[in-house]
């Protein structure tokens, strides 16, 4: 059955860096797009990325553009996010999502890693 | 930015009744709007996208309707295990979703 298990999440100070990891299994990872979408404490869903089966697309959500970037690894089935200058609004659940093809619909979700940007 | 709104913020509902999530989009989606539910410190499921196609594993009493701008998610009788929270989310351009609805026990 399709797994996807996040790691790398943490306490980080603001202006830190941080380097989030999915790993996948149960499917074929590289005929997929993955997102990374999160969810604030007590709030929301948000979207945060998204990269094309091969990784040579890639979108980012406003609040995120220019500081986190998405990439893939399809021989270790595993998408990364590479945050930069975290800011204390980016504390939230981050969450991976397999794509049912490359349309932003998430078919499939793992549980979750925490991230709290706080000095 | 597509604004999407949903309505009621809780529907308070007894187990066996019907309930009706509403979702409207500031502006035209076509019909690329999808349901997630979600229960407390888990992720979400996907339920629904196209509007009305049921996903892998989804009980026939959940179903979508509607298009262009609004759009509604039906849970035909409430089980126990469906009281949750659900969010639509369109995906016609950058996708974003709506703020969620909380169904309740009555």
């Amino acid at each position: 059955q399709v797994q996807l298990v996040e790691s790398g999440g943490g306490v980080v100070q603001p202006g830190r860096s941080l380097r989030l990891s999915c790993a996948a299994s149960g499917f074929t990872f590289s005929k997929y797009g993955m997102n990374w979408v999160r969810q604030a404490p007590g709030k929301g869903l948000e979207w945060v990325s998204i990269i094309s089966y091969d990784g040579s697309n890639k979108y980012y959500g406003d609040s995120v553009k220019g500081r986190f970037t998405i990439s893939r690894d399809n021989s270790k089935n595993t998408v990364y996010l590479q945050m930069n200058s975290l800011r204390a609004e980016d504390t939230a659940v981050y969450y991976c999502a397999k794509d049912r093809g490359y349309s932003y619909v998430c078919d499939y979700w793992g549980q979750g890693t925490v991230v709290t940007v706080s000095s | 930015e597509i604004v999407m709104t949903q309505s009621p913020a809780t529907l308070s509902v007894s187990p066996g009744e019907r309930a009706t999530l509403s979702c409207r989009a500031s502006q035209s989606v076509s019909s690329n709007l999808a349901w997630y539910q979600q229960k407390p410190g888990q992720a979400p499921r996907l339920l629904i996208y196209g509007t009305s196609t049921r996903a892998t594993g989804i009980p026939a009493r959940f179903s979508g309707s509607g298009s262009g701008t609004e759009f509604s998610l039906t849970i035909s009788s409430l089980q126990s295990e469906d009281f949750a929270v659900y969010y639509c989310q369109h995906y016609s351009n950058w996708p974003t979703f709506g703020q969620g609805t909380k169904v309740e026990i009555k």
